[in-house]
């Protein structure tokens, strides 16, 4: 069965720094795709990055960048320069080849301090 | 121009009621969703449409009935509304079922009293 895990319910990163929340997946997929989405307290999904099975380069948006390690099925982010902003949920999510769906981890709720 | 929207943001209703939550899309994408939020924060698909037929329906109850009348639009109707069914229903949209990008509405946040 498909299934991502967040094993991190909670983390503090200090201004400026970078962090690395971890996300790791099971699929029995040749062909899948990893994103991370923010969700603050808002409430809205914000999408941040996205990763192919097949893509051999790790992806990269500004400050995000996700480190993929296909044979560990880890598919981490990382934040560069944490701003204070950046304090949300985060959520790690795999699609799944045949139907498209996307398959969300718990969560992690990123907390930057000033 | 919000690329999916959903109406209305905030719904409180009683129990029996039914009530609808409806998506527009703005982004030309042929693959619309939804999806619930729990109260634990957990996200889990209910339904997907692609250019208007429904290709996922997950183990919902059939209260739930999802309406496509053309691609950019994805409406929820929910009859008969239950105390369990408060949460927050996201829908999202993608070029297509296997596109390299998916965005989310602002979420609809139904409580049932």
């Amino acid at each position: 069965a498909q299934k991502i895990t967040q094993t991190q319910p909670g983390m503090f990163v200090q201004e400026k720094e970078a962090v690395t929340l971890d996300c790791t997946y099971d699929t029995s997929d040749q062909s899948y795709g990893l994103f991370w989405y923010k969700q603050p307290s808002s409430g809205e999904m914000i999408f941040l990055i996205y990763q192919g099975s097949y893509d051999e380069q790790n992806a990269t948006e500004g400050r995000y960048s996700l480190n993929f390690q296909k044979a560990r099925k880890s598919a981490n982010l990382v934040i560069s320069a944490s701003q204070l902003g950046d304090s949300a949920m985060y959520f790690c999510a795999m699609r799944e080849y045949l139907t498209g769906k996307l398959i969300f981890g718990q969560g992690t709720t990123l907390q930057v301090k000033p | 121009d919000t690329a999916v929207s959903q109406t209305p943001k905030y719904l409180v209703t009683q129990m029996g009621n039914d009530k609808s939550i409806k998506c527009e899309q703005n982004l030309g994408h042929d693959t619309m969703y939804w999806y619930k939020q729990d109260s634990k924060k957990f996200l889990k698909i209910m339904f997907s449409y692609n250019n208007k037929e429904l290709i996922i329906n997950e183990t919902v109850p059939n209260r739930f009935s999802p309406k496509s009348p053309d691609k950019a639009h994805l409406n929820l109707h929910i009859n008969s509304l239950e105390l369990g069914d408060s949460a927050v229903y996201f829908c999202a949209s993608s070029l297509g079922p296997r596109s390299t990008e998916a965005f989310f509405g602002q979420g609809t946040r139904l409580t049932v009293v």
